[in-house]
């Protein structure tokens, strides 16, 4: 069956600090994926997509992610974490142009 | 500006009643879906429709109904059958040919 494992329930960066979240898929063939993130009692908000072509993709607020085909993985990053950065992190894959299939998400901690 | 309403953004309900969430969208999108969201848990598809007077149920639709009378609309009702329904909810929607989604703020149900 389909599945997509974010590994990581809580991760905790200091300010400043690079961040790698990571994602993981089960799926036969190269999905459509995403990553949103999620601010406490909002909706989500998409920060990059993968489609197709180079497999490191620019978000917004300073995101990129990378996809490695070998290891079925999306994993999000950033450079410099910023306080503002402090929420919940949902990858997500979607399978046959309709079925979006969301991670458990990884809540992400800044410290001063 | 175009996006998702839904209201109200908490509700408040007793064991045994149904309660219906609201979810408009003006952005002129065919598809529509409503999630739940739990801690830990990620989230999970209810129902989902392409097109008016269509819908098909997702992972977790006993215990929920929903209509598409109109393009702009979809709500959903939590009936007593749904054996706990004390979650965040959040509605979503995409056009056919664009794969990310636009989600709504959510409501946040409470059976007391």
């Amino acid at each position: 069956a389909q599945s997509v494992t974010q590994p990581d329930i809580h991760i905790t960066v200091s300010e400043g600090a690079s961040l790698e979240l990571r994602c993981n898929y089960s799926y036969g063939a190269t999905p459509y994926l995403f990553w949103y993130v999620q601010s406490p009692g909002q909706g989500l908000q998409l920060l990059l997509k993968y489609f197709s072509g180079d497999t490191l993709v620019q978000g917004i607020k300073g995101f990129e992610a990378e996809f490695k085909r070998s290891q079925s993985s999306f994993n999000l990053r950033k450079p410099s974490v910023h306080w503002s950065d402090a929420a919940e992190y949902f990858c997500a894959v979607m399978y046959n142009n309709n079925d979006m299939r969301f991670g458990a998400g990884t809540r992400l901690t800044v410290k001063p | 500006d175009g996006g998702i309403t839904q209201s109200p953004k908490y509700l408040f309900r007793k064991e045994g009643q149904n309660v219906t969430l609201s979810c408009e969208q003006n952005l002129n999108h065919d598809a529509m879906y409503w999630y739940r969201q739990d801690p830990g848990q990620g989230l999970r598809l209810i129902y989902y429709s392409q097109i008016v007077n269509d819908f098909q149920k997702g992972d977790i639709a006993e215990g929920y109904s929903v209509s598409r009378e109109k393009k702009e609309s979809f709500p959903l009702t939590v009936t007593s059958a749904q054996k706990n329904p004390t979650a965040f909810y959040l509605c979503a929607s995409r056009l056919p040919e664009a794969f990310g989604y636009t989600f709504g703020s959510g409501t946040r149900l409470t059976v007391v």
